[in-house]
């Protein structure tokens, strides 16, 4: 049971080019998350997902796209990439349901856009 | 729109010496408020999960309440491996989580 894993875990851009990041769970959740951390700062919502098929915007969705096309996996993309999309970024996953709102974190990605 | 302040930012505490860490919230419909420990470098590691005022979690050292507007992390005796960021999030019913920017604590051997 490998929980939750995210690929890259480094990765550098130039301005303008594009990625995709892979986030993968074993643990058969319905909710996906995905957040940037920047220094100091706490965790902002991007996108998430509350089901296969299924995304929504959360708080700084601008500049980002995501795909959740099988249940355990949530893609966040990057069309062209700009130097304040450096950031490290987490993906999580929640079982949901009743009082069962505990969110499991992958180790994150850090990204540096030049 | 939901909303997660902490205080204080960063906290330096001596061996042994308790005290604790505040989060103020305001939530549309509140499903669950939860503290998360996060160390350098790495993903936040999930504590306690908090559903309505008056509950209190313990584990260790650490102990968490909640009132309807904020809740408290209790710090015991602390050791200097509890060394991290805590931070705080609150989840309403539109399944979405906020986060606060957390409080950084140091225990000094």
């Amino acid at each position: 049971n490998a929980g939750v894993t995210q690929t890259p875990k480094f990765r550098v851009l130039k301005t303008g080019q594009s990625m995709t990041l892979l986030c993968a769970q074993d643990m058969n959740h319905e909710y996906m998350y995905w957040y940037r951390q920047d220094p100091g700062m706490g965790l902002r919502l991007i996108h998430y997902s509350v089901g296969e098929g299924t995304t929504a915007k959360g708080e700084v969705p601008d500049g980002y796209n995501v795909s959740r096309l099988k249940k355990q996996n949530f893609l966040l993309g990057l069309e062209s990439a700009a130097p304040s999309q450096t950031s490290v970024y987490f993906c999580a996953s929640m079982l949901g349901g009743m009082l069962d709102y505990e969110q499991y974190f992958g180790p994150g990605t850090r990204l540096t856009v030049t | 729109e939901d909303q997660v302040t902490q205080s204080p930012e960063a906290l330096r505490l001596q061996e042994g010496e308790s005290s604790s860490l505040n989060c103020s919230y305001t939530v549309s419909g509140l499903r669950g408020l939860f503290w998360y420990r996060q160390d350098p470098g790495k993903g936040p590691e999930f504590l306690f999960t908090l559903y309505s005022a008056g509950e209190e979690k313990e584990k260790e050292r650490l102990k968490a309440t909640l009132t309807k507007k904020e809740s408290f992390l209790h710090i015991t005796a602390p050791k200097p491996e509890d060394s991290a960021t805590y931070l705080c999030a609150v989840q309403g019913y539109a399944g979405k989580s906020t986060f606060g920017d957390g409080t950084t604590l140091t225990v000094k051997p």
